[in-house]
């Protein structure tokens, strides 16, 4: 059985760093691409970040290239999300997704597997 | 705010059928054949319901389907139950290599 489990989340203030993880388990994580997705409270989806299996391309979505860094260690089996120069509209719950089709190649969708969500709150 | 057009509710009786569309352009939803569907309860995180606008992934019921009509997505959810209230997401990959979801649909189930 697949299993995400986001990690990090928590408050911080305008400007500063936060990484966070998401150890996977139940599948062959290096096949697969990996996204993060956000939700602001009580708002919509919103696509964050990309990564393919391997993790040679990443994509961003426009509200936080040049701010975040997606990044995987398929040893210990984790994505990462390193979130910079924070902002109070970043505040969200953030997910991790992983792409249905097994291959190399940058899938953004479908996920058919997600996490449970880390809250990330950015606030003075 | 989104680029993707969703009504913000639906509602239905149990048994009856709703449709939630998906409104776009000829750049998301119209792009290509990747656009999926995703249910959410409260507090939980999304379900992929159909793929590439029609596909169902196993364990997901018949009673879900999709459909595209030029750049205009629908999910059609037949004989409502209790347990289908909830968020719904249209999702379209699109010509810029990017990834959108809709604004989200609030069906209740009367």
């Amino acid at each position: 059985e697949v299993h995400l489990l986001e990690s990090g989340g928590g408050l911080v203030q305008p400007g500063r760093s936060l990484r966070l993880s998401c150890a996977a388990s139940g599948f062959t994580f290096n096949n697969y691409a990996m996204s993060w997705v956000r939700q602001a409270p009580g708002k919509g989806l919103e696509w964050v970040s990309g990564i393919t299996g391997s993790g040679g391309s990443t994509s961003y979505g426009d509200s936080v290239k040049g701010r975040f860094t997606i990044s995987r260690d398929n040893s210990k089996n984790t994505l990462y999300l390193q979130m910079t120069s924070l902002r109070a509209e970043d505040t969200a719950v953030y997910y991790c997704a992983k792409v249905l089709w097994s291959d190399d190649s940058l899938h953004l969708g479908p996920y058919d597997s997600w996490g449970q969500g880390t809250l990330v709150t950015v606030s003075s | 705010q989104s680029a993707l057009t969703q009504p913000a509710s639906v509602s239905g009786s149990p048994g009856q059928s709703i449709t939630i569309s998906c409104t776009g352009t000829y750049a998301d939803v119209g792009a290509n054949n990747y656009v999926s569907w995703y249910q959410q309860h409260p507090g939980k995180a999304p379900r992929l319901l159909i793929y590439d606008v029609s596909t169902r992934p196993s364990g997901v019921s018949s009673r879900f389907s999709g459909s595209r009509s030029g750049n205009t997505a629908s999910l059609t959810i037949s004989g409502l139950q209790a347990d289908d209230e909830a968020d719904y997401y249209c999702s379209p990959y699109t010509r810029s290599n990017t990834l959108l979801f809709g604004g989200g649909t609030k069906l209740t189930v009367l």
